[in-house]
């Protein structure tokens, strides 16, 4: 099965906030990492949160780690229009003694005006 | 500052061809990473580099597939005898240091296989 889980799908209104979750099983995961690609183009680096921590708040951006229930979020808050993308959550580990990022599938937000 | 970049941004090739896919990294970036992206898919590694060496090549497949990153100029990914199975986007990241420090991603070669 996958390492990295995320609901494929989430749509919301305009203004409101979204939330994005993801699963992870890796419990090694030194560094969570989100991710935000549009149509066409590379990834975004949005925010990342070493996994001592257990919240993390950028502007509209506010992340939260249950390191317990391996369960990482990424609320944005104040959704806008050009927030629509897909959104990857992403860990490194160490697991395997090679720090590789290993990825979700991406949730794609849709942002209804 | 320039982020990373990759050319070309979309390549064509009939099977049977080679493809060669460029990654300059960020300016003081010494390390580098490929993955590839199937439609629908999230990112798969393949292969990290640091200057002249190859450190983990564990998501790299055993055949047709090479890359390198020469001292001097871009990292290098090459597919030969290209099937149309390697349509995908390829991105390139590159980071300061070594993992676990924060990669950051370039556009992405987007490649299809005729």
């Amino acid at each position: 099965g996958e390492d990295v889980e995320q609901s494929l799908f989430l749509s919301v209104r305009e203004g409101d906030s979204s939330v994005i979750n993801c699963t992870y099983t890796d419990s090694s995961s030194t560094y969570l990492y989100w991710y935000k690609q549009e149509p066409g183009a590379g990834l975004q680096l949005l925010t990342y949160i070493f996994s001592n921590m257990d919240m993390k708040q950028d502007q509209r951006l506010t992340v939260l780690l249950n390191k317990k229930d391996k369960h990482l979020s990424l609320r944005i808050a104040d959704t806008q229009t050009g927030d629509s993308a897909i959104y990857f959550c992403a860990e490194c580990s160490s697991g395997a003694g090679s720090y590789q990022l290993t990825f979700g599938k991406g949730t794609k937000l849709s942002v209804i005006p | 500052n320039a982020g990373v970049m990759q050319n070309p941004r979309h390549l064509v090739r009939r099977r049977g061809q080679e493809a060669r896919l460029r990654c300059s990294p960020m300016k003081g970036h010494s390390h580098v990473y490929w993955y590839r992206q199937l439609p629908e898919e999230g990112l798969k590694f393949m292969v990290y580099l640091q200057k002249e060496n190859i450190i983990d090549e564990s998501g790299m497949p055993k055949e047709r597939f090479s890359a390198e990153f020469p001292k001097e100029g871009p990292s290098i990914l090459r597919i030969q005898q290209v099937v149309r199975g390697d349509s995908a986007a390829y991105f390139c990241a590159s980071s300061h240091l070594g993992p676990p420090e924060t990669q950051y991603f370039g556009p992405g070669t987007r490649l299809l296989v005729l």
